[in-house]
């Protein structure tokens, strides 16, 4: 079945303390990305990957990295979580970066929710 | 700066009602794609309209692109309970090294049986 996976679902850390979330797809898609979800603020792009060793910020990077060492895998890092960055976090992924139609179609993992203490 | 913008943010209506939720932006997109998200779920794509004045259907729903493709619409006949979620537009633009998305807040549907 063609997915995303996201690890853990739910997380609650304390401030200051190092945390990886984990995104893995199975399509061989190129193009794979971060968001963070906040009510009222909506979706909105922290990190994205146009293809392995290649990454770049997206609106809202800061307190953020990211790695792309394999097509299938970009996981999210925060190095130092602070309580502004308890968030729903999605990850996602595309088929590609050209215009073609269904190259920026984007699959959704099913969330990370996290909350820091 | 929000790029889209979608109305209305809430709607609650009854079993059987029509609705149109809006989508509307000042920059031309490449494409335009709907999302569904229902609680504790991650978005999950509906549609996706590339030609100014497309419409596209999907059961009771009807997608369409404006003719200047920077404005969409999303309307429901006849909603159903299940139809109940938030309905994200999001815009597709090419060119130069970032073929990135631009997702608007969203519109929450409630559909009460």
């Amino acid at each position: 079945e063609a997915q995303v996976t996201q690890n853990p679902r739910y997380l609650i850390t304390v401030t200051g303390k190092k945390l990886t979330v984990t995104c893995s797809q199975n399509m061989n898609h190129e193009y794979m990305s971060w968001y963070r979800q906040d009510p009222g603020l909506g979706l909105r792009q922290i990190y994205y990957s146009m293809n392995v060793e290649v990454t770049d910020k997206g609106d809202v990077p800061e307190g953020y990295k990211v790695s792309r060492k394999e097509k299938r895998n970009f996981p999210l890092i925060l190095e130092s979580p602070s309580p502004n960055q308890t968030s729903l976090y999605f990850c996602a992924s595309s088929l590609g970066v050209g215009p073609g139609i269904g190259n920026t179609e984007a699959f959704f993992g099913q969330g990370t929710r996290l909350t820091v203490v | 700066t929000q790029l889209l913008e979608q109305s209305p943010q809430f709607l609650s209506i009854q079993e059987g009602e029509n609705l149109t939720v809006y989508c509307n932006s000042s920059s031309v997109f490449s494409s335009l794609q709907w999302y569904r998200q229902e609680p504790g779920e991650g978005p999950v794509l509906l549609v996706t309209v590339v030609t100014g004045g497309e419409v596209k259907k999907l059961k009771r729903l009807t997608f369409q692109f404006g003719d200047a493709r920077k404005d969409s619409s999303l309307h429901i006949t006849a909603a159903q309970p299940g139809d109940t979620g938030l309905y994200l537009c999001a815009g597709a633009r090419s060119g130069g090294s970032n073929y990135k998305l631009t997702f608007g807040k969203g519109t929450l549907l409630t559909v009460n049986p």
